[in-house]
């Protein structure tokens, strides 16, 4: 079966240090992995996605995830926190089907 | 180039009462995807539609819920006799012909009272 993992659902940042943010999957057969982020009350944007090639996967507002077979992983990164960057964030996988799979977020807070 | 669209944004419906959200897939897309987020949870699959077509409706509760797509028009998610444990975000989402690629709503935040 299919799975995805967050860990940590709530993750507190100073603004300017660096944002990480965990994401483990199972999956019986090459995955496709997404990053959405959702801000209040708003729908879901992609980030970035990972279905083959390249496993450093670069997207928008500065933020990349590294796909890792080896552990499993697809942690999302970005090397400096604004405070825009507060909001939740769910990694989600495929199979290559229509069929997403969600993990159930992390809500990453910006200090300033 | 407007995105997926979903009305109402925010509906609230007394316990009994039947709640109708509404989908627009993107320009071009003909594959539209129903997904429920309860409080503190992801996303969770509903139903896959296409024009006309129930493809997979396994993630749908067995009774109350129906959705559609027809020819003309929104796809629809219905809810009847709604029931507390159905205050939820609904997100539609919509691909193109020949892509799994799902492009997201804003969702409607259903509450029951």
């Amino acid at each position: 079966a299919q799975s995805v993992t967050q860990l940590g659902s709530h993750v507190s940042v100073s603004e300017g240090a660096l944002v990480l943010l965990r994401c483990n999957y199972s999956s019986s057969v090459p995955p496709y992995l997404f990053w959405y982020v959702q801000y209040p009350n708003q729908g879901l944007q992609l980030l970035l996605k990972y279905t083959t090639g390249a496993t450093l996967v670069k997207g928008i507002n500065g933020f990349e995830a590294e796909f890792k077979k080896s552990e499993t992983s697809f942690h999302l990164t970005k090397p400096s926190a604004h405070m825009s960057d507060a909001a939740e964030y769910f990694c989600a996988l495929s199979s290559g089907t229509y069929k997403y799979i969600f993990g159930t977020g992390t809500r990453l807070k910006v200090l300033a | 180039n407007a995105g997926v669209m979903q009305n109402p944004r925010h509906l609230v419906r007394r316990r009994g009462q039947e709640a109708r959200l509404r989908c627009s897939p993107m320009k071009g897309h003909s594959h539209v995807y129903w997904y429920r987020q309860l409080p503190e949870e992801g996303l969770k699959f509903m139903v896959y539609l296409q024009k006309e077509n129930i493809i997979d409706e396994s993630g749908m509760p067995k009774e109350r819920f129906s959705a559609e797509f027809p020819k003309e028009g929104p796809s629809i998610l219905r809810i009847q006799q709604v029931v507390r444990g159905d205050s939820a975000a609904y997100f539609c989402a919509s691909s193109q012909q020949g892509s799994y690629e799902q492009y997201f709503g804003p969702g409607t935040r259903l509450t029951v009272t």
